[in-house]
């Protein structure tokens, strides 16, 4: 069965770095993926999407990539802020069908 | 305002007990959807709607039932609660399935406690 793996221990960089979380998928071919922000107690906000024949897409300080060979998203936040503290999900989708991660916790710590 | 909206926030129950969790939303969206977050297991589609009369089941829809009952409006209920159905409970619309209009939209979410 299909199987997404993001990092499970949290991620602490210091306020101005760059940021770079991971998704690895396996048993999948999603036509798209997007990334997700959940803050404590709140649902997840929407923040890219990136689809299978695209190789980057870029938001401001976010940034994603999509390897298909590689089976791999890589997300980077950049001149990270406290503010970016979080927990980033990323789903695949295919048609109308989305699998989600279980997410990485994000800290940035002035 | 919220444009997806849960209710309750949260919620305490007892096993056996017959609940239901709503969600309305003012985004004009056909598609409404029902989650279930765990730690450590992410988020699992329960059921999913894509319009009035279309009801579809997810992965885990085993002891969970929906309504919808209006496009704005889609229910989830708990016939007989059991402790396992303890978990943060999450409504999301989406818009039709067009190109670049996958993203979901998520209410605020219920936490459900079921001792």
């Amino acid at each position: 069965s299909q199987k997404i793996e993001q990092n499970s221990e949290a991620l602490n960089i210091q306020e101005g770095k760059t940021a770079t979380l991971t998704c690895n998928y396996t048993n999948y071919s999603p036509a798209y993926l997007q990334w997700y922000r959940q803050d404590p107690g709140r649902g997840p906000v929407f923040l890219l999407l990136i689809r299978e024949n695209e190789k980057e897409k870029r938001k401001e300080r976010l940034k994603v990539t999509f390897d298909t060979t590689l089976k791999q998203s890589l997300f980077h936040i950049t001149a990270s802020q406290p503010a970016d503290s979080a927990t980033y999900l990323c789903a695949l989708g295919k048609g109308d069908k989305l699998i989600f991660g279980t997410g990485t916790r994000l800290q940035v710590f002035p | 305002d919220a444009d997806v909206t849960q209710t309750p926030r949260n919620r305490i129950t007892k096993t056996g007990k017959r609940i239901m969790l709503e969600c309305s939303q003012t985004k004009g969206h056909d598609r409404m959807y029902w989650y279930r977050q765990d730690p450590g297991l992410g988020l699992r589609l329960i059921y999913y709607s894509f319009d009035v009369k279309d009801i579809n089941k997810g992965e885990i829809s085993d002891g969970y039932s929906v309504s919808r009952q209006a496009q704005a409006k889609f229910s989830l209920s708990l016939e007989s609660a059991i402790p396992n159905q303890t978990a943060l409970y999450f409504c999301a619309t989406s818009d039709s399935g067009t190109p670049g209009n996958e993203k979901l939209f998520f209410g605020s979410g219920t936490q459900l406690s079921v001792l």
